[in-house]
């Protein structure tokens, strides 16, 4: 399997601009988690989805950020207008219902987004 | 609120040598804890995951342990090597949420 794969790998853009992030979780995962990471504030959940259904949305930090899974290979995550304090990595994981290790969490390569 | 945090921030020791990572956590209530490996400009890679009713788990050279009364874990590095330099970071699973709630992260660099 080729893990979780996320793009773009690399974001720069300018204030007030759309970006849209993408990610495509392991075959049969049925979790699909939503992180941000940056110096200050480490790594923080924004949301996650269970099954393509949004479960917990409660780290989304405003309106600005949405997120969506129309099915279950894709996810996107959008911020709707960008701000310089949005420059963060993001990352995306995913699991599986299970036990033990199999609720171990895989994530990706993450997105880095700069925005000026 | 649920509060993780690691020391040291940073450690730097001279290959071979064993070390020990350490975690806490405010709120004992937690499903399981994880610790990761996080290398430059990447992701994070699982390395162990312990149940909150399990005391230890090991993998290869990595050794885990888990004290839920004392909001501790720790983890144990043998004959460290230059290729475990990396950001070390815990992550706790709170009861019944699929949430997990990330320490601060340990940097460590092995001397060659």
């Amino acid at each position: 399997d080729a893990g979780v794969i996320q793009s773009p790998r690399h974001e720069v853009t300018e204030m007030g601009q759309e970006v849209t992030l993408r990610c495509k979780p392991i075959s049969g995962h049925d979790y699909l988690f939503w992180y941000r990471q940056t110096m200050m504030r480490g790594l923080e959940l924004l949301i996650y989805f269970n099954n393509n259904v949004p479960i917990d949305d409660s780290g989304m930090p405003e309106d600005r950020f949405s997120a969506k899974m129309p099915n279950a290979s894709f996810s996107t995550l959008k911020i709707q207008p960008s701000e310089p304090r949005d420059s963060a990595v993001y990352f995306c994981a995913s699991r599986m219902t299970g036990e033990t290790i199999q609720e171990t969490q895989y994530f990706g390569p993450g997105t880095r987004l700069l925005v000026l | 609120k649920q509060e993780v945090t690691q020391i040291p921030a940073a450690l730097s020791v001279p290959e071979g040598e064993n070390l020990v990572l350490n975690c806490s956590f405010t709120d004992s209530a937690i499903y399981n804890l994880q610790w990761f490996r996080q290398d430059p400009g990447k992701g994070l890679t699982s390395l162990l995951l312990i149940q909150s009713s399990q005391r230890e788990q090991t993998s290869g050279r990595l050794n885990a342990s888990l004290d839920k009364s004392s909001g501790r874990s720790t983890l144990y590095i043998a004959a460290s090597q230059p290729g475990d330099s990396a950001t070390y970071l815990c992550a706790v699973r709170r009861g019944a949420t699929n949430k997990l709630i990330f320490g601060t992260g340990t940097l460590l660099a092995v001397q060659p």
